[in-house]
């Protein structure tokens, strides 16, 4: 499968955990976006990576939230001290450089906070 | 800001019928367009995307959309329903104005095909 791959695909954890989610893009993506989707809603942005480089996080993202791409490749999206709040579906996607491309999105990762 | 709006929250339709989803946009400059649908625990699919061009614009799935400056509106279409084509559908915008590395979301229209 070629495509954008998120695990793991559900977590559920108590309120006060810390969580991390994985989302490997296509791999000749060097654009990579993390989105948070709650019920009835749009995806909403919350960062974005250049390579390595995080360029743009949201304002929806608080101090709790950390996500990283070390190398380039893979990224991660860390959510410390959970709160019921946090419970949605996280999306990932991937593009190439090029405005006109589409984003590919991977399947997500519903949390719940329980 | 650059921002998108759907104003059905839901759409129904009788299969064999046509269908039209509506979007509409505010951006300033030329507007990078895009559907995508989602079907249940499942992410977004692209469908179609408007750069330049042709003011229709075909997509994935037999779904096409008009491109309306002058009404600053991409509706979605489909000359006939399928009840498979029953999904949440999202119109969204490139934002442009920070660089053109986000996508904005409408809030979505759930659209529901009828045997």
């Amino acid at each position: 499968d070629t495509g954008v791959s998120q695990n793991p695909r559900h977590k559920i954890t108590k309120r006060g955990q810390n969580v991390t989610f994985r989302c490997d893009p296509i791999s000749e993506h060097n654009r990579l976006y993390w989105y948070r989707q709650t019920l009835g809603q749009g995806p909403e942005f919350l960062t974005y990576f250049q390579n390595e480089a995080q360029l743009e996080k949201s304002r929806l993202l608080s101090d709790r939230f950390s996500a990283e791409r070390p190398k380039g490749s893979f990224s991660t999206l860390e959510i410390q001290r959970t709160e019921q709040g946090d419970s949605a579906m996280y999306l990932c996607a991937s593009s190439t450089e090029q405005l006109n491309t589409e984003a590919f999105f991977g399947q997500g990762t519903r949390l719940t906070v329980v | 800001a650059q921002s998108v709006a759907q104003p059905e929250d839901q759409v129904n339709v009788a299969e064999g019928n046509p269908l039209t989803v509506k979007c509409t946009y505010s951006v300033s400059g030329n507007p990078y367009l895009f559907w995508y649908v989602q079907y249940p625990n499942r992410g977004l699919q692209f469908l179609l995307k408007y750069i330049t061009g042709d003011n229709l614009v075909k997509g994935s799935y037999g779904f096409e959309a008009e491109f309306n400056k002058s009404q600053t509106s991409f509706h979605l279409k489909k000359p006939s329903a399928l009840v498979s084509d029953s999904a949440l559908y999202f119109c969204a915008v490139r934002d442009m104005a920070s660089g053109g590395f986000k996508t904005i979301f409408g809030a979505g229209t759930r659209l529901f095909v009828k045997a």
